[in-house]
């Protein structure tokens, strides 16, 4: 029972190249999140998709893009990587309702 | 802004103690949940307590809601090496649809 997967686990970039983070959930689930972790902020949501075929906005949502590609899956583009997105990202998912989101294991990006 | 604040911030103690940690939130909400974060991975859903109840039990975690204070605890009782651990409290806000405003955590160590 994988629940979500992410990939890749760690990735190293420079300053202005482009990279999609996937991330798979096999729980059928409805809603999907994209989050940012940085030291002492807690977790910040990106973008999150509440059905497939919608995708919103969240609380810092700049610098990002996402495709809901199916109920399974949800990406999440950087299209010109700066330093300031150095972190961990974190994809989760839950059913409607409410209820627990489920998480991935994290991406562990570098931006240099 | 970060929605959730938890108190303290790092808390250390011995294992077969009782841990307690706090989290305040600013505006009303639909539920609160807390999630646990081992180092590494990502969060684990621990429990989620509704905006019309005031204690709820699991295991070891007993966790408390005022509403009128905005403000919820979180109790680990009988407390083990295992968790050692970073808690997030998490509020589903009213009206906010499906999204999950995260606070910034409390580490917590246990030690033998």
């Amino acid at each position: 029972n994988a629940g979500v997967t992410q990939t890749p686990k760690f990735q190293v970039l420079k300053t202005g190249q482009s990279m999609t983070l996937q991330c798979a959930q096999d729980m059928n689930h409805n809603s999907m999140y994209w989050y940012r972790q940085d030291p002492g902020m807690g977790l910040r949501l990106i973008y999150y998709s509440a059905s497939e075929g919608t995708t919103d906005k969240g609380e810092v949502p700049n610098g990002y893009n996402v495709s809901r590609l199916n109920k399974r899956e949800f990406s999440l583009r950087l299209e010109s990587a700066a330093p300031s997105q150095t972190s961990v990202y974190f994809c989760a998912s839950r059913t409607d309702s409410p209820s627990a989101q489920h998480f991935g294991d994290g991406t562990r990006l570098s931006i240099l | 802004s970060q929605q959730g604040e938890e108190d303290p911030q790092a808390l250390s103690i011995q294992e077969g103690e009782n841990a307690t940690m706090n989290c305040s939130y600013k505006t009303s909400i639909n539920n609160l949940q807390w999630y646990r974060q081992n180092s590494g991975r990502g969060l684990v859903h621990l429990i989620l307590i509704r905006s019309n109840e005031r204690e709820k039990h699991s295991g070891r975690l007993r966790v408390t809601l005022d509403t009128s204070k905005k403000s919820s605890s979180l109790l680990i009782t009988a407390s083990r090496a295992a968790d050692t651990a970073s808690y997030f409290c998490a509020t589903a806000l009213t009206g906010g649809g499906n999204k999950l405003t995260f606070g910034t955590g409390t580490q917590l160590k246990v030690e033998l």
